[in-house]
């Protein structure tokens, strides 16, 4: 069965201080690994696509990239708007559905 | 706006009723997908629909239903309502499957059961 799971759930930076959240994942043939966006109250927003182990995507502020088992965001000096829920998600070789992790929570205080 | 509504976007409801949550793909989008987000299981996939054919399913409880209408527009019907059906409930369309950019979501329908 394929399976996500995102750490920190909860991660509170201060403005400028760089981190990275976790998205550990098992799945019967990556199609895709997801990362999203979601702020309070509103679907979520697509960030970056990643499809194959070794590759990066930048965005801004953002990083992400992709092991075979694992995935990263990468977070450089970020801002209280980067604030939100950061959902990571896998699309399998079992259908079209993308299967989400938990989430995590950061929270960027100025 | 993503090109994807959903409606209601609040609804309040008694134990044992029903309701029906209405969603509009993005132009062009044959699939559309319903998914449930509650506080202590995040978002779980709840049905995909293709051109009006069911194409898979999750965990999605026997009392509800879902369809696809022949202008592509979708309806999650939940019945028999409990306080645990209480969460957001989101639609996402795609062209096909995820493409490039994943699904695109909706803004959501959040449900309260009282």
């Amino acid at each position: 069965e394929d399976q996500v799971t995102q750490s920190p759930e909860a991660l509170r930076l201060q403005e400028g201080e760089s981190s990275s959240l976790n998205c550990s994942y098992t799945v019967s043939g990556l199609r895709g690994l997801f990362w999203y966006r979601q702020d309070p109250g509103k679907g979520p927003e697509f960030l970056f696509t990643l499809y194959s182990a070794g590759e990066e995507k930048e965005k801004e502020r953002l990083k992400a990239t992709l092991t075979k088992k694992e995935s990263f965001l990468h977070i450089t000096a970020p801002k209280p708007e980067d604030s939100a829920t950061y959902l990571c998600a896998v699309l399998g070789n079992q259908g079209g559905k993308l299967i989400f992790g938990q989430g995590t929570e950061l929270s960027v205080k100025p | 706006d993503s090109g994807v509504t959903q409606t209601p976007k609040h609804l309040i409801t008694a134990t044992g009723q029903r309701v029906t949550l209405r969603c509009s793909p993005r132009s062009g989008d044959l699939s559309v997908y319903w998914y449930q987000q509650s506080l202590d299981q995040g978002l779980q996939f709840l049905i995909h629909y293709y051109n009006g054919e069911e194409r898979a399913k999750g965990n999605i409880l026997e009392r509800f239903s879902a369809q696809q209408f022949p202008d592509l527009h979708s309806e999650l019907n939940l019945s028999s309502l409990e306080l645990g059906d209480s969460a957001l409930y989101f639609c996402a369309s795609s062209v096909g499957g995820p493409g490039v950019y994943g699904y695109t979501f909706g803004s959501g329908t959040r449900l309260t059961v009282v």
